[in-house]
């Protein structure tokens, strides 16, 4: 069966600190991979997908990115942390047939 | 546009009974619709999917309704129980863009014991 993982669960950063959120999938092979935020008491919003390696599109203008190392592997990075960046991050993947989406557990994210 | 919304935004019942809640969006042209579950600081947990050409989907005490042409969907919750309270969220993927999903703003659901 197919399993994601995504660390760490939680996270407090300093305004201008780095950030390295990874999220890794198993049981299944070239997936869609998707990073969501979730503000507090606001919706999902799509912040970049992928359908391959290299093949990474960002869906909002921001300073954060997005890199597929390995064909199960997405990692969400920012070189300095802003305030705004605060919320809960999701890490998604999605297989090629019927486009279900399956969630990891997320990392609430506090940029103080 | 495609906007997707979700009626009541929160709704409590007792134990036991059945519930159904509502998803409906504006534009017919979808490529699917699924169905998630969220419990309070934690990640959603997909729940049922339907394909556009499908009317409805089942698992367990749980039966998702599919009508393109109102644009409705209906999430049917049988004999609830106390641990069904979450937050309930639909979503909308598009027949032009297999990557973007349009998300309802949610139904928060308490069933009372």
């Amino acid at each position: 069966s197919q399993t994601i993982h995504q660390w760490p669960a939680t996270l407090v950063q300093p305004v201008g600190s780095p950030l390295s959120l990874e999220c890794t999938v198993e049981g299944t092979s070239n997936p869609n991979l998707y990073w969501y935020r979730q503000a507090a008491g606001r919706g999902l919003q799509l912040l970049f997908y992928s359908i391959g390696i290299d093949q990474i599109s960002s869906e909002v203008p921001q300073n954060l990115s997005a890199s597929r190392p390995q064909d199960r592997q997405f990692i969400l990075s920012s070189k300095k942390l802003l305030l705004s960046d605060s919320g809960f991050y999701l890490c998604a993947w999605s297989n090629t047939w019927d486009e279900k989406l399956f969630f990891g557990s997320g990392t609430q994210l506090s940029v103080l | 546009k495609q906007e997707v919304t979700q009626i009541p935004a929160a709704l409590s019942v007792p134990e036991g009974e059945n519930l159904v809640l509502n998803c409906s969006f504006t534009d017919s042209a979808i490529y699917n619709l699924q169905w998630f579950r969220q419990d309070p600081g934690k990640g959603l947990t997909s729940l049922l999917l339907i394909q556009s050409s499908q009317r409805e989907q089942t698992s367990g005490r749980l039966n998702a309704s599919l009508d393109k042409s109102s644009g409705r969907s209906t999430l049917y919750i049988a004999a609830s129980q106390p641990g069904d309270s979450a937050t309930y969220l639909c979503a909308v993927r598009l027949v032009d863009s297999n990557y973007q999903l349009i998300w309802g703003a949610g139904t928060k659901l308490i069933i009372k014991p």
